[in-house]
């Protein structure tokens, strides 16, 4: 079954440094991969995603990941950390059964300090 | 820009007692669908309907949960009785169309629910 892991569960950053947020998948098929971000008391809002068109992706408000098939893995990045960044990601796997069906991840906690 | 709206943002209720959230998704979006967050973890799909009819329902406690989406437009779920158990941020999504695991899914802001 597909599925995701997300490394770390709390990333801490100081304002204008790189983040990267890790997320591996298992999937025996190839997957659609996204990354949803949450602010507190809000619904999900879609980052990005991979739809096999082309392996690095760009999302919103400066993020983007990277799909390494070889590393089963597809992290997110941004060269400089916000403070509004602060909020809680995730990691999603789509299965491919005709309808969509998404497989969260944990979820990792960004911090950002001044 | 269109959103998807849920109610009540908030509902405190006892053990036993009858529970009920509304969704109305984007219009004109054909998949709905419904989550439960416990806090810290990641969202976990409870029910999904394509149009009127539910095509996922595995993860969903038919003893106490059930959902309808009447005329294939807004929805409500229901949880009688409530368990402590229960309590977590319940999180409806609407997508534009009925196949595709490429699809967006667009989320609305959540009800919070806590059983004492």
């Amino acid at each position: 079954a597909q599925s995701v892991t997300q490394l770390g569960s709390h990333v801490s950053v100081s304002e204008g440094a790189l983040v990267l947020l890790r997320c591996n998948y298992s999937s025996s098929v190839p997957p659609y991969l996204f990354w949803y971000v949450q602010y507190p008391n809000q619904g999900l809002q879609l980052l990005l995603k991979y739809t096999s068109a082309a392996t690095l992706v760009k999302g919103i408000n400066g993020f983007e990941a990277e799909f390494k098939k070889s590393e089963t893995s597809f992290h997110l990045t941004k060269p400089s950390a916000h403070m509004s960044d602060a909020a809680e990601y995730f990691c999603a796997v789509s299965v491919n059964t005709g309808f969509q069906k998404l497989v969260f991840g944990t979820g990792t906690r960004l911090l950002v300090s001044p | 820009e269109a959103e998807v709206a849920q109610s009540p943002r908030y509902k405190i209720t006892e053990k036993s007692q009858a529970v009920a959230f509304w969704c109305d998704p984007i219009s004109g979006h054909a998949t709905l669908y419904w989550y439960r967050q416990i806090l810290g973890q990641g969202p976990e799909l409870l029910v999904q309907f394509q149009d009127e009819s539910v095509v996922d329902d595995s993860q969903l406690p038919k003893d106490r949960f059930s959902a309808e989406r009447l005329k294939g437009v807004d929805s409500t779920l229901k949880i009688q009785p409530a368990e402590l158990g229960d309590s977590a941020m319940y999180l409806c999504a609407s997508s534009l169309r009925r196949w595709g695991p490429q699809e967006t899914q667009y989320f609305g802001p959540g009800t919070r629910l806590l059983v004492l």
